[in-house]
């Protein structure tokens, strides 16, 4: 059964370095997102993304972030400059007809 | 603004012990209820999507029930491998982004 994949399952970066976090949606999904989870925490939309462009994004979403599709397969979240309240889980999620969203199995970023 | 809220927080069960777990939300124009599973450190695994008031899906030990105003999660018999965290989530009209409660966690003891 193909799943979503993520990668690096952990990343600790500095405080204002720039991460990228990958991810590799299911190959007939169409709506792809990402959100995240504070340790303790609800999981929480960033933002989405359909037919190589923003349809959504959150108060979270601001400057400091941005989402690619670089190649067809890969989708990327850049947090340019990293704040200490950016550790958190990040998933990537995907749908085909935007009603059940796959979550992958998220990258755990820690700012220090 | 759409909401969930999720109870009880936490809920310690023996083996066997059939329980539910309630999902209660607000949200303008439901397009659909989800139920997802979380273990710890991972990602979440969808369990059920539910449309309308009255619907009923099942799986395993596990059967989701939606009203207007709640869906419930019934684990009957449960196990201890059915020990997790269960996210309920929301989305409204419009195509609106996926809103989650903060879940229950279900520790099922031997």
């Amino acid at each position: 059964e193909p799943e979503v994949t993520q990668t690096p399952s952990h990343q600790v970066t500095q405080m204002g370095q720039e991460v990228i976090l990958r991810c590799v949606p299911i190959s007939n999904h169409l709506y792809f997102y990402w959100y995240r989870q504070i340790l303790g925490q609800k999981v929480e939309f960033l933002v989405s993304f359909y037919n190589n462009e923003i349809s959504e994004k959150s108060e979270i979403f601001d400057d400091q972030f941005s989402v690619e599709r670089p190649d067809g397969s890969n989708f990327t979240l850049k947090i340019r400059s990293t704040k200490l309240e950016d550790s958190a889980m990040y998933f990537c999620a995907g749908g085909s007809g935007s009603y059940e969203q796959y979550f992958g199995p998220g990258t755990r970023l820690t700012v220090t | 603004e759409d909401q969930v809220t999720q109870s009880p927080e936490a809920l310690r069960l023996q083996e066997g012990e059939s329980s539910s777990l309630n999902c209660s939300y607000t949200v303008s124009g439901l397009r659909g209820l989800f139920w997802y599973r979380q273990d710890p450190g991972k990602g979440p695994e969808f369990l059920f999507t539910l449309y309308s008031a009255g619907e009923e899906k099942e799986k395993e030990r596990l059967k989701a029930t939606l009203t207007k105003k709640e869906s419930f999660l019934h684990i009957t018999a449960p196990k201890p491998e059915d020990s997790a965290t269960y996210l309920c989530a929301v989305q409204g009209s419009g195509n609106t982004p996926l809103v989650f409660g903060k879940g229950t966690r279900l520790s099922v003891i031997a």
